[in-house]
């Protein structure tokens, strides 16, 4: 079956750094992906992997490990509007060539004072 | 930017009344999805459609039916409405297929529509 595994909440302090887990296992994978979502407003991207390793941008990295189906969000320098909910998202192509994304639940961050 | 419009923010029905909610997007996208999304649920997804009149069930497809008529435009339809159809609805748009590696096809998201059914 499909199933994407993430913590449901998180707590941390303000600049301090936060690893956000994501364990997967999917029929098929063609990328990972991270969004952020604050509380009543859309899902925004933050990064992408497709390939084993780490990819940095900014106060954010993401990693991924193909073979173990797990990846991290990592996030430095925290800041009070990193509260949020940050969800985890696997690509998962059809034969047809079409492709459709699976997200986990999301892990509610709270960054405190 | 690319931009995703949903047509309303919130919405309220009765049971057994048929509901349209639109999504625009204005980025030439050829991938339109909708998902729902409920606490502890995540998001789920049921339709997309990968172009014009092409549609493909997700996993949550029953009690729900789309239109794609244009590019720009998908349309998802509660033909009659249920209370357990209560939840916040996610448009979203991506472009072409899945290509090679380098290939992000990121998903734009609308605002959602917070839809009650009474």
């Amino acid at each position: 079956g499909q199933n994407i595994d993430q913590p449901t909440e998180m707590t941390a302090t303000e600049g301090a750094i936060v690893q956000i887990n994501c364990t997967y296992q999917t029929s098929g994978f063609n990328g990972l992906f991270w969004y952020q979502q604050h509380a009543g407003e859309a899902p925004t991207f933050l990064s992408y992997n497709v390939l084993d390793g780490l990819e940095e941008k900014g106060r954010f990295s993401s990693f991924l490990s193909r073979s173990k189906g797990y990846s991290y969000l990592l996030l430095k320098e925290l800041q009070m509007k990193d509260s949020a909910s940050y969800l985890c998202a696997v690509r998962d192509p059809f034969t047809s060539g079409t492709y459709k994304y699976i997200f986990g639940t999301g892990t509610r961050l709270k960054v405190l004072a | 930017d690319v931009k995703v419009t949903q047509s309303s923010r919130y919405l309220v029905k009765r049971t057994g009344e048929k509901v349209f909610l639109e999504c625009v997007q204005d980025m030439d996208h050829e991938n339109m999805f909708w998902y729902r999304q409920d606490p502890g649920l995540g998001l789920r997804l049921i339709y997309f459609s990968y172009d014009v009149k092409m549609k493909e069930k997700g996993d949550i497809p029953e009690g729900y039916s789309v239109s794609r008529e244009k590019k720009e435009r998908f349309s998802l339809i509660l033909e009659s409405a249920s209370t357990n159809q209560t939840s916040m609805y996610l448009c979203a748009s991506s472009s072409g297929l899945a290509g090679g590696r380098e290939s992000k096809n990121i998903q734009y998201f609308g605002a959602g529509t917070r839809l009650s059914v009474l």
